[in-house]
């Protein structure tokens, strides 16, 4: 059972722009959510949170919007850098449980 | 500040041998993770633990598969008799203390890489 799902497995983005990543779950109860970026033969590194008492959380060049009522998260980065390119996971949890996460977007960021 | 360790990064195990996998969390880190990648998936959750605590073992294999987190010394991963399907990336992540489980970002490992022949 898949609750937290990415559904687009690869983005391809200029240089620049910007690159959009999309996350959805099922799980209403989940009140916490993550996005790590992950390099071939390493592990994820985390980027940026949100709990879902906000709707947007900015770092830098990253942002993350939280739609509950639609139960979506998106990461956006901006601009883009052929650094970037990596796989980003999304995941998600709630108080005392464990953090569930999504198969995965691998980003390639053309020079 | 180093981060969280894994060894060994690579193992090859024939099937029915044991392989064992460690991680070392970070400084001040009391809680530990182990996910599973197998090829073209996501992080697969499989067990939560604490010091000498088991606190969720939900997504572990009920047989040949278990983990401990000793008061002294790193956790371990023990998959006893390794089959071919067990050939995948296993990370380990830690986190602080807090908020509680569920509400801390979780630091991940380089991982181990098992190759099951």
């Amino acid at each position: 059972d898949q609750q937290v799902k990415q559904n687009s497995p690869s983005l391809s983005v200029q240089e620049g722009r910007i690159s959009i990543l999309n996350c959805d779950y099922t799980n209403s109860m989940f009140d916490y959510f993550l996005w790590y970026k992950k390099y071939p033969a390493e592990g994820p590194t985390f980027l940026i949170s949100i709990s879902s008492i906000k709707d947007k959380n900015e770092d830098g060049r990253f942002t993350v919007f939280l739609n509950k009522s639609a139960k979506h998260l998106s990461l956006h980065i901006v601009p883009s850098q052929p650094g970037d390119s990596a796989v980003y996971f999304c995941a998600a949890s709630y108080t005392g449980n464990q953090f569930y996460f999504g198969t995965g977007t691998s980003l390639t960021v053309i020079p | 500040n180093a981060g969280v360790m894994q060894n060994p990064r690579h193992l090859v195990r024939r099937r029915g041998q044991e392989a064992r996998l460690r991680c070392s969390p970070m400084k001040g880190h009391s809680h530990v993770y182990w996910y599973r990648q197998l090829p073209e998936e996501g992080l697969k959750f499989m067990v939560y633990l604490q010091k000498e605590n088991i606190i969720d073992e939900s997504g572990m294999p009920k047989e040949r598969f278990s983990a401990e987190f000793p008061k002294e010394g790193p956790s371990i991963l023990r998959i006893q008799q390794v089959v071919r399907g067990d050939s995948a990336a296993y990370f380990c992540a830690s986190s602080p203390p807090g908020r509680g489980v569920g509400q801390e970002t979780q630091y991940f490992g380089p991982g181990t890489r098992l190759l099951v022949l």
